[in-house]
């Protein structure tokens, strides 16, 4: 298995501003992942972060909102930028190590 | 990647089995079936997976049919920590394949 930390667990943000969520893995992987859970609704993609190149998004979500970095084979991070209150949600990452896509515990992020 | 239907929620009394089952039709032949669970709001934690063959951990079992257009997942003695919502997934192999996650079924464990 896979070890993941994110940092924030939770906040509460005012509308307009920005937040960095940042994920750890305890081990070098490949493949890392940005998954966004509104309240009482499924687990939707965002995009997929590769060490080294640009992130990959998935539809109806664009760089400009949600970018993200991923400096080394261990961290990456997820910015939701210029926030509204829809944009409160469920925020994790997962990391996958051989064919298993492992997650960390999420942060929860309200916007006012 | 191919759609599962799930029921959506269960009720199973503690100590007994918990059966969660899962209809994937239209899976090919370089597909497995995952299972992930999340437990209220928690990040979805990995249970179990397969290709054909029958899996067993110390979680669970899972049992795929012969034509693998189905699946059951099997708790053997569920406990109420085993409440939550549990994902069945159809994700191809390989290093670029994402989840994509349905509406899962919500079990729910009783005295």
């Amino acid at each position: 298995s896979a070890v993941i930390s994110q940092k924030p667990s939770r906040d509460i943000c005012q509308r307009g501003t920005s937040l960095t969520i940042q994920c750890q893995v305890d081990s070098q992987v490949t493949m890392m992942f940005w998954y966004r859970q509104q309240p009482g609704q499924s687990l939707t993609l965002i995009a997929t972060a590769n060490q080294g190149s640009e992130a990959t998004y998935e539809s109806g979500f664009v760089i400009d909102k949600f970018p993200i970095s991923r400096p080394n084979l261990t961290f990456s991070t997820l910015t939701v930028s210029n926030m509204s209150p829809e944009d409160s949600s469920i925020y994790l990452c997962s990391a996958q190590r051989t064919d298993t896509q492992y997650f960390g515990p999420g942060t929860r992020l309200t916007v006012l | 990647d191919a759609k599962t239907t799930q029921p959506p929620s269960m009720d199973c009394a503690e100590g007994r089995a918990a059966n969660l089952p899962c209809n994937h039709s239209t899976i090919s032949g370089n597909e497995y079936v995952y299972w992930y669970r999340q437990i209220h709001s928690q990040g979805p934690q990995y249970i179990i997976h397969g290709l054909k063959n029958n899996e067993t951990n110390e979680m669970a079992s899972l049992i795929i049919t012969e034509d693998r257009k189905s699946s059951t997942l099997i708790l053997p003695h569920a406990t109420l920590r085993d409440t939550a919502v549990y994902y069945c997934i159809v994700r191809l192999t390989g290093t670029a394949s994402k989840l994509t996650f349905g509406t899962g079924t919500r079990l729910q464990v009783t005295l």
